[in-house]
């Protein structure tokens, strides 16, 4: 299946910075589904956005639905040791669709 | 406490040995999924089934099988014939609500072979 372009591949910031990270692709979706996977465990979902346009956030995160529908962005504001992780993005290209497309993700890395 | 739960949460096969992954929801969802996860590689789909006693083949299917007797379990057999098995094997269940379609993962299984 297809694999969405999702970068940067790592970062390694500081705590109490902000964080960007971004998925494209070159068909579009009508929904973008944002997880963070820790080692060893399930992704959890972050956020969901089932618009174009939409702009969500949970907590310290927010994601957008890009107006083309070919990408999304995550920031994690203020970041903080326990949001090291890997973040990767989904899309789903229609409703009803059987699969998703994912991101091969964005391992993040908090200095204390 | 509704979820998603995998079992068990390592798993070691002997060559020649097939081995059943077990997945459980009480999320109500009608549709689930099996993927396999390997370092450095996004998620491939081996299998989904949208309602019970029907599933379908994903992207890497071969060497495995599934059932879907009840809605609430879809279990993955990692046959004899898959030759490179070692992998996190993630299960999902999606929620259905039309324009807001949702997966969400079980907290996996590792398979290792001896």
């Amino acid at each position: 299946g297809q694999q969405l372009n999702q970068s940067p591949q790592s970062m390694f910031i500081q705590e109490g910075e902000d964080v960007s990270m971004n998925c494209t692709s070159s068909s579009i979706f009508n929904t973008w589904l944002w997880y963070k996977q820790d080692p060893g465990e399930g992704p959890v979902l972050l956020i969901a956005l089932y618009k174009a346009g939409e702009l969500t956030s949970n907590g310290r995160l927010t994601a957008q639905f890009g107006i083309t529908r070919k990408d999304s962005f995550l920031n994690i504001s203020a970041s903080i040791p326990s949001d090291v992780g890997i973040y990767f993005c989904a899309g789903q290209p229609w409703t009803g669709a059987n699969n998703l497309f994912f991101g091969t993700g964005t391992r993040l890395t908090v200095i204390p | 406490d509704g979820g998603i739960t995998q079992s068990p949460k390592y798993l070691f096969r002997k060559e020649g040995q097939n081995v059943t992954l077990s997945c459980e929801q009480n999320l109500n969802h009608d549709a689930m999924y099996w993927y396999r996860q390997d370092p450095g590689q996004g998620l491939r789909l081996i299998y989904y089934s949208q309602i019970v006693n029907d599933f379908q083949k994903g992207d890497i299917a071969e060497g495995y099988s599934v059932s879907r007797e009840k809605k609430e379990s879809f279990p993955l057999t990692v046959t004899s014939a898959q030759k490179n098995p070692t992998a996190f094997y993630l299960c999902a269940s999606k929620r259905g609500l039309e324009g807001k379609e949702t997966q969400y993962f079980g907290p996996g299984t590792r398979l290792l072979v001896l």
